[in-house]
Formats: C-alpha cells, sequence, structure tokens
C-alpha cells in the first residue's frame, strides 16, 4: 500500500465550477500537507501548506485536512481555464528529510 | 524558479556513460534534494543533502550518487546510465528549520537515455 493514495483523474469540468481535489494516507504521523500545482513541463509549484488539522483559505483555494480520516482536500473556487494542470498532494513528518507524493489529478477546466 | 536553476534542462545519452546533472541555488537553504518523476510513481526521492558533504539515500537511490561541496550545488550522477533511468528529475531545497517546512522545486531535466 502506498503512503499517500490519489486520484489520478483526468477530471474536466467548465469554467466556473467548484473543483474537489482529495488524497487520503495511511501514516498517522504526517503532520505536514501540502498542495502543489504543475503545469505541463514545468516543475511543481507551492500552492498551500497547512500544519495539523483545520482549514485554510487562499483567495479562490482552499485546503483542508481531516486527520482522524486521514484524508486532505483541495477546493478550487470559481475554476477558470489558467487552473488547468496536475494537483499533487504531499505531506512530511516534520523531519525536514522525507516528503512524500501523491501521483498527481490531471485538471482541465473548458472556457 | 525562486533561485533554482538546473542543468542541463534537456539530455539524451547512451546506455552506459556517465550523466551529471546540476542544481544551483541562490537561497542559502541548508535542504536540497534530487527526485524523478515518471508516470504512475510521481515524484521519487533519489538523494538528499543536509549540509555541505552531508548526503542521504532516498527510496530510490539506486545507480545514482551525489555530491555537495558547496552550499549552493548539488550534483547527480549516473555513473554509467541505463534506459530505466529515463525520466524528468528535479532539484528542490527547503528551508527546513526555519518554520516553512516546505519543498521549492527547480524546473526540471529532462534526461533520455538510449
Amino acid at each position: 500500500q502506498k503512503e499517500v493514495e490519489q486520484d489520478p483523474g483526468p477530471l474536466s469540468v467548465p469554467e466556473g465550477a467548484i473543483v474537489s481535489l482529495n488524497c487520503t494516507y495511511s501514516n498517522s504521523a504526517f503532520q505536514y500537507f501540502m498542495w502543489y500545482r504543475q503545469y505541463s513541463r514545468k516543475g511543481p509549484e507551492l500552492l498551500m501548506y497547512t500544519y495539523s488539522s483545520g482549514n485554510k483559505e487562499d483567495g479562490r483555494f482552499t485546503a483542508q485536512v481531516d486527520k482522524s480520516s486521514k484524508y486532505i482536500s483541495l477546493f478550487i473556487r470559481d475554476s477558470q481555464p489558467s487552473d488547468s494542470a496536475t494537483y499533487l498532494c504531499a505531506m512530511d513528518f516534520g523531519t525536514g528529510n522525507q516528503f512524500y507524493f501523491g501521483t498527481g489529478t490531471s485538471l482541465t477546466v473548458i472556457p | 524558479d525562486a533561485g533554482i536553476t538546473q542543468s542541463p534542462r534537456h539530455k539524451v545519452t547512451e546506455t552506459g556513460t556517465p550523466v551529471t546533472l546540476r542544481c544551483h541555488q541562490t537561497e542559502n537553504h541548508r535542504y536540497m534534494y534530487w527526485y524523478r518523476q515518471d508516470p504512475g510513481h510521481g515524484l521519487r526521492l533519489i538523494h538528499y543533502s543536509y549540509g555541505v558533504k552531508d548526503t542521504d539515500k532516498g527510496e530510490v537511490s539506486d545507480g545514482y550518487s551525489v555530491s555537495r561541496s558547496k552550499t549552493e550545488d548539488f550534483l547527480l550522477t549516473l555513473e554509467s546510465a541505463t534506459s530505466s533511468q529515463t525520466s524528468v528529475y528535479f532539484c528542490a531545497i527547503s528551508d527546513y528549520g526555519s518554520g516553512a517546512n516546505v519543498l521549492t522545486f527547480g524546473a526540471g531535466s529532462r534526461l533520455t537515455v538510449l
């Protein structure tokens, strides 16, 4: 069993839709939770970063962590064509040397 | 890409030849990492460094070696490249210990081994 599971999609939505991206994990010791966005042929860029449980909002993006269910989510409101990318979840124990990534979900927002 | 430069960005080589990828950072971060990204596997850690001359293995370190002689440079070497090492390689840095426990990635180096 992988440490982090993420549905690869692809996910296709119309412009303006609310998008929900999710990851599940198996190790309850994870403390830091991240979402990265990766455009085609580019490096991943950090979108959201959360420590422990709870919600965090940044503009159109909301990250949620539910440690009791070992489940994290990224919501994108009012999705735009420029949001079309692959979204990677990542998490770590807080030790700095071992980050675990999901395989990524490919999102296309149709104008 | 936030002060991280990878070179070369693209390389085609033949099986059995040595290859070195370079990562250079201007952020003075202590931690540096090499990942490879493959379809269906996501990002997998090859090696990481937590200081000059301090390195350790990651999940997929076989066939790779690294060196870090200066804070700003982290080299990844494939001593004898194989076709299974065809991949996109990403360097990342982290300011772990300062509170910002996240990775910042370079633009990637696309390696093809024929």
